[in-house]
C-alpha cells in the first residue's frame, strides 16, 4: 500500500512571495489532515477535510492561508504572500477511520520543509 | 484548553539501558493516546495507541501506560538501542465541537542512543 506523498520535500522562498504544497493521501482515506510543525514543537492542526468538505479549519491564519480537496482526493495548501513565522515543515496525514471511531489511526507523509528568507 | 507537555525535552543514554519518556495532558476528556516516532526528515510513525478506556498497550520492546484520572502518560523503551533514537511524540484525541476529533500533540523528546 502506498503511502502519503507530499511535494515538494523543499521549498525556499523569500517573504511576501507565495508557494503550494500538494498532498496524496493513501488511496481509500477519506479524511485529511495539514499539520504545521515549527522547529522544536509539535505539529499543530491547521485544516481538516472529510472527503471534500472542511471540518476543522479553526488554526488556519486565513488571511494569507488556504487550502483545498477537489474531489474528495489529493490536496493543496498555498500560502500567499508568506512570512518568515511561516518556515517549517508542513505535514499531510490521512486516514481511513471516520470521525467519531476512537481507533482513528493517522498515517504521515514525509512533510515539506519551507524557509523563508 | 488541551495541553499536552512532555518531559524531558531530550535524552541521552548509552546503548542497552531502560528508560521512560513522560507526557502529561490537562483535559482528560479524551478518545485516546498515541505515541509517535519522528525520524529527521521524515514524516510520524504511529507506534502505540490507547483507547482511553484502556491502561496500557505493548509492542516489541515498547510499552505505553496511560493515566486518565493523574492526564499522564509513559513510553517505557527495554534495552535501548542506537536505532531508537528519533524524536518521540506523545498525542491525545479530543472530540471538537463539531463532532469530528482532533490529534493534540505535546513538543516530543529527542533521544538520542549512543553505542
Amino acid at each position: 500500500e502506498a503511502g502519503v506523498a507530499q511535494s515538494p520535500r523543499y521549498k525556499i522562498i523569500e517573504k511576501r512571495q507565495s508557494v503550494a504544497f500538494w498532498c496524496n493521501p493513501i488511496s481509500g482515506h477519506a479524511t485529511l489532515y495539514w499539520y504545521q510543525q515549527i522547529l522544536g514543537q509539535g505539529p499543530k492542526l491547521l485544516i481538516q477535510f472529510q472527503n471534500n468538505g472542511v471540518v476543522d479549519d479553526s488554526q488556519l491564519p486565513k488571511d494569507r492561508f488556504s487550502a483545498e480537496r477537489l474531489k474528495g482526493v489529493d490536496s493543496t495548501l498555498k500560502i500567499q504572500p508568506a512570512k518568515l513565522e511561516d518556515s517549517a515543515v508542513y505535514l499531510c496525514a490521512s486516514s481511513s477511520h471516520l470521525s467519531g471511531l476512537s481507533k482513528n489511526i493517522q498515517y504521515f507523509g514525509a512533510g515539506t520543509r519551507l524557509s523563508v528568507l | 484548553k488541551q495541553e499536552v507537555t512532555q518531559i524531558p525535552a531530550a535524552l541521552s543514554v548509552p546503548e542497552g539501558e531502560n528508560l521512560v519518556l513522560n507526557c502529561s495532558f490537562t483535559d482528560s476528556a479524551i478518545y485516546n493516546l498515541q505515541w509517535f516516532r519522528q525520524d529527521p526528515g521524515k514524516g510520524l510513525t504511529s507506534l502505540l495507541l490507547i483507547q482511553s478506556s484502556q491502561r496500557e498497550q505493548t509492542s516489541g520492546r515498547l510499552n505505553a501506560s496511560l493515566d486518565k484520572s493523574s492526564g499522564r502518560s509513559t513510553l517505557y523503551i527495554a534495552a535501548s538501542q542506537p536505532g531508537d533514537s528519533a524524536t518521540y511524540l506523545c498525542a491525545v484525541m479530543r472530540r471538537m465541537n463539531t463532532g469530528f476529533q482532533k490529534l493534540v500533540f505535546g513538543t516530543g523528546t529527542r533521544l538520542l542512543v549512543s553505542p
